[in-house]
């Protein structure tokens, strides 16, 4: 069992809709992660969460917005989205300054926008 | 230039042999950690291994070695007696620079390697 939990684990909507993808995690770690995978695409870091300081890549639309109410969840909302954004959103943490910093992922949502 | 290359989009191999998947990088930092995952279908990214740029010795994890060799910027995943489970994606990735007490580890992934284990 993966101490990263990632709901929904699919979903589909509407480029009208808005929903959020949830992160929770259980590792003790203070900084987190949201990646993107398209399909024959390398994984694409969208935003991190680092001691409640937030980096973000600044090619990531705004219809994407994260929000890290504290070092244990993590939130990707969603609205307005294009059928081009339908991928896997991967959520992951890691423990700051640690020997390897290791990223431990999810389990991922599958987004599908219709 | 990429920072990972995965030149193996796919790769076969037996049941119970020895398979190496390849990884080089591209980086002038002089710490750096390179690290290995696993994604079976259902999505999940399962690390795997890690090597430090400072690690004098391949790092190994059970079946798994990360055959390092720093002078030619690569890291080749070895897993040993193959299993059927061992069928899945797997990614090569680098985080660039060295630690401090806040950093966190932005990792650039490959492209990947699809490896099917048969009978």
């Amino acid at each position: 069992e993966t101490g990263v939990t990632q709901t929904p684990r699919h979903l589909v909507m509407g480029m009208t809709n808005k929903k959020s993808l949830k992160c929770e995690q259980h590792l003790g770690h203070n900084a987190m992660y949201w990646y993107k995978q398209s399909a024959k695409k390398p994984l694409e870091l969208m935003f991190v969460y680092s001691l409640e300081e937030r980096v973000e890549n600044n090619s990531v639309p705004s219809r994407f917005s994260p929000e890290c109410p504290n070092s244990s969840h993590l939130f990707l909302h969603l609205h307005t989205l294009q059928p081009e954004d339908s991928a896997l959103y991967l959520c992951a943490s890691s423990q700051t300054g640690n020997s390897g910093n290791t990223i431990y992922f999810g389990e991922g949502s599958w987004l599908t926008v219709v | 230039a990429q920072k990972i290359t995965q030149t193996q989009p796919g790769m076969f191999v037996q049941e119970k042999e020895a398979v190496t998947l390849d990884c080089t990088y591209d980086t002038s930092d002089q710490s750096y950690g390179l690290f290995w995952y696993k994604q079976p279908s259902s999505g999940e990214m399962i690390f795997l291994i890690y090597q430090g740029s400072y690690d004098e010795q391949n790092a190994t994890e059970g079946r798994y070695s990360l055959n390092f060799q720093k002078a030619r910027k690569s890291a080749n995943l070895v897993i040993s007696a193959s299993q059927l489970g061992d069928s899945a994606m797997y990614f090569c990735a680098m985080r660039e620079g060295s630690l401090g007490a806040g950093t966190a580890s932005k990792l650039t992934f490959g492209t990947g390697t699809r490896l099917q284990v048969t009978l």
